[in-house]
């Protein structure tokens, strides 16, 4: 699985929109961009996921570059409980290859009042 | 509610025992995962299961064991094997598609001394 490269730390104003980079220049045609993001002392929480194009819930919008190489997560109104560190994980989408996820170090996400 | 469990959410024991850690899950996955974490660290991959009677070792399985007799159980046992045992454990689930995400549980704290 292609590896990812994210900022160690960022803070953002709550209400504002917190936007989160990652780097994935190695991935490849086959592979799923996903982001998790965990609270502490809790389990990862799965925000959402895309091949190429962009991708909206109700949680966040993911935003992937034309060639791929790069993605940002957008939270529209950081609350404070959007505190945690995010991890922004590739990897190739399909059953043979176990659906399992490598996890890099994340952002840590501090969310201002 | 639909989801995975994991108990008990903090476990100790002594050193030499082997001891096992639950997870049950009510979402009709086909997939199970065991993740460790270690402070300040990303997760790793110790076992994960397709499918039932059927698994396989992840990145670090040294010292550990799991089971998968039903769908919905995917016990992990931590050996006396297991150099650095104390850590926080994460179980995951998926469903069949190649690119279904991955759905975790709250954790396990172990802590052996």
């Amino acid at each position: 699985d292609a590896k990812t490269t994210q900022p160690p730390s960022m803070d953002c104003a709550e209400g504002r929109a917190a936007n989160l980079p990652c780097n994935h220049s190695t991935i490849s045609g086959n592979e799923y961009v996903y982001w998790y993001r965990q609270i502490h002392s809790q389990g990862p929480q799965y925000i959402i996921h895309g091949l190429k194009n962009n991708e909206t819930n109700e949680m966040a919008s993911l935003i992937i570059t034309e060639d791929r190489k790069s993605s940002t997560l957008i939270l529209p109104h950081a609350t404070l409980r959007d505190t945690a560190v995010y991890y922004c994980i590739v990897r190739v989408g399909n059953k043979a290859a176990g659906n399992k996820l490598t996890f890099g170090g994340g952002t840590r996400v501090l969310v201002k009042p | 509610d639909g989801g995975i469990t994991q108990s008990p959410k903090y476990l100790f024991r002594k050193e030499g025992q082997n001891v096992t850690l639950s997870c049950e899950q009510n979402l009709n996955h086909d997939a199970m995962y065991w993740y460790r974490q270690d402070p300040g660290q990303g997760l790793r991959l110790i076992y994960y299961s397709q499918i039932v009677n059927d698994f396989q070792k992840g990145d670090i399985a040294e010292g550990y064991s799991v089971s998968r007799e039903k769908k919905e159980s995917f016990p992990l046992t931590v050996t006396s094997a297991q150099k650095n045992p104390t850590a926080f454990y994460l179980c995951a689930s998926a469903g069949g598609a190649g690119n279904s995400p991955l759905h975790f549980g709250n954790g396990t704290r172990l802590t052996v001394t």
